[in-house]
């Protein structure tokens, strides 16, 4: 079984300041993590993948994040956010079944 | 390629009456999935298609739920007698497997359900 725990519900953060979303999983097997943007009304877009390789991961927009064994975390940073990144924001798990396992959110806010 | 399309996007019902939903996946997937979200939550994995063959529901499926791929193509998702509870976004997302290689999986723009 796979879980996965996003620490922080809502982080509000100033524009042009950096920003950690937090990610931890637990499973029993080799996974693939994710993380997906979501705004209002709106299906999930895929932000980054961690599948194998490189531990540090780039996505679109700006936003990074690390694959980390040991700690099981896989954290979303931004070194400088933007308005238009006030958004909800998943992190998922998939094992070799594939489905993905989402944690809760964290919304985003960036205030001016 | 137009990415994964859902139809409708808003659907108001009475509670007992059945809806369908429609997800049309990146042509080339071959695995579609089905997820329910509510409110303040992250999406839940219902259940997903390897091409026509329905692989795994989750116990969130109960038997008032079907789901269908025919030809491998699109999917349609059937509550019958709807209740309040089922009122959510429902999501779908394809993939394409190759092998036992899994890639991403594309998101629809979800169907949001109102059982009144």
């Amino acid at each position: 079984a796979q879980s996965v725990t996003q620490l922080d519900s809502q982080v509000p953060v100033f524009e042009e300041a950096p920003v950690e979303l937090r990610c931890n999983y637990s499973s029993s097997v080799s996974v693939y993590l994710f993380w997906y943007v979501q705004y209002p009304n709106q299906g999930l877009q895929l932000l980054l993948k961690y599948l194998s390789g490189s531990t540090l991961v780039k996505g679109i927009n700006g936003f990074e994040a690390e694959f980390n064994k040991s700690q099981t975390s896989f954290h979303l940073r931004k070194p400088s956010v933007h308005i238009s990144d006030t958004a909800e924001y998943f992190c998922a798990v998939s094992g070799s079944a594939r489905q993905l396992t989402f944690g809760s959110g964290t919304q985003l806010t960036v205030l001016p | 390629d137009t990415g994964v399309s859902q139809d409708p996007r808003h659907k108001i019902t009475k509670r007992g009456q059945n809806v369908t939903f429609r997800c049309d996946p990146i042509s080339e997937h071959n695995r579609l999935y089905w997820y329910r979200q509510t409110l303040g939550q992250g999406p839940e994995f219902l259940t997903y298609f390897q091409n026509e063959a329905q692989l795994e529901k989750s116990r969130l499926l109960s038997d008032r739920f079907s789901a269908e791929r025919p030809k491998g193509s699109f999917s349609t998702l059937e509550i019958q007698r709807t209740e309040q509870g089922d009122s959510a976004m429902y999501l779908c997302a394809s993939s394409l497997l190759v092998g036992d290689k899994a890639y991403e999986q594309y998101f629809g723009p979800g169907t949001r359900l109102t059982v009144t």
